[in-house]
């Protein structure tokens, strides 16, 4: 059974740092690509970063770039956020997502339960 | 701002057929597979149809298409549990994985 489980989230001021992990069990953590989508209350969900399986390759959406930093250490089927230069407008909850494969094209196929980072003085 | 974009609400009764709609563009829909997300209760999202797939576990109920930069998503005999907020998702040329809007599913 895929589980993908995060942690590392809580309250921080403006302008602080945070660092959130999540842990994969269930399948072969080093064969997937890799995502960060978060949600804000009362949004939808917005995609924030995503890692190719060696971490060659990673992407951002336009708001975090230069803040935010994904990683992975597949030996530990661990993905990491490393989350700096916090801002009010990051606090959300934040999914680690497996992307799968389908017809080609990269999707998010599990989620994780979500971790609340709250960014508040 | 989201970049798809889904119908604020549809309700039915239980058995009906209902069909959510995802609007987007060359740069996405047009271009890369669709995925669907339900989500109840504010609780994590759950995949519902990847591609053309429908995920192990889920309802043959649910099945989608795509038309163009248009994609679909119908509920074929609704149930009380499929109540509930629906994501349209799909990679984006420019912006990555974009989201849709969402829409409020309500099983009257």
């Amino acid at each position: 059974e895929v589980q993908l489980v995060e942690s590392g989230g809580g309250l921080v001021q403006p302008g602080g740092s945070l660092r959130l992990s999540c842990a994969a069990s269930g399948f072969t953590f080093s064969r997937y690509w890799m995502s960060w989508v978060r949600q804000a209350p009362g949004q939808g969900p917005e995609w924030v970063a995503n890692i190719k399986q060696d971490g060659s390759e990673k992407y951002y959406v336009d708001s975090v770039k230069g803040r935010f930093t994904i990683s992975r250490d597949n030996a530990k089927n661990s993905l990491y956020l490393q989350m700096n230069s916090l801002r009010a407008e990051d606090t959300a909850v934040y999914y680690c997502a497996r992307d799968g494969e389908t017809s080609g094209w990269l999707l998010p196929d599990y989620w994780g339960q979500g971790i609340l980072v709250t960014v508040s003085s | 701002q989201s970049a798809l974009t889904q119908e604020a609400s549809v309700s039915g009764t239980v058995g009906q057929k209902v069909t959510l709609s995802c609007t987007g563009n060359s740069n996405n829909i047009g271009r890369y597979a669709v995925g669907w997300y339900q989500q109840i209760s504010h609780g994590a999202p759950k995949t519902v149809m990847f591609g053309n797939s429908l995920p192990s576990g889920i309802p043959d109920r649910f099945s989608g298409s795509k038309s163009g930069t248009t994609a679909s998503l119908t509920i074929s005999g609704l149930q009380p549990e499929d109540e509930g907020d629906y994501y349209c998702s799909a990679w984006d040329y420019s912006l990555g994985y974009v989201f849709g809007t969402g829409t409020k599913v309500t099983v009257l």
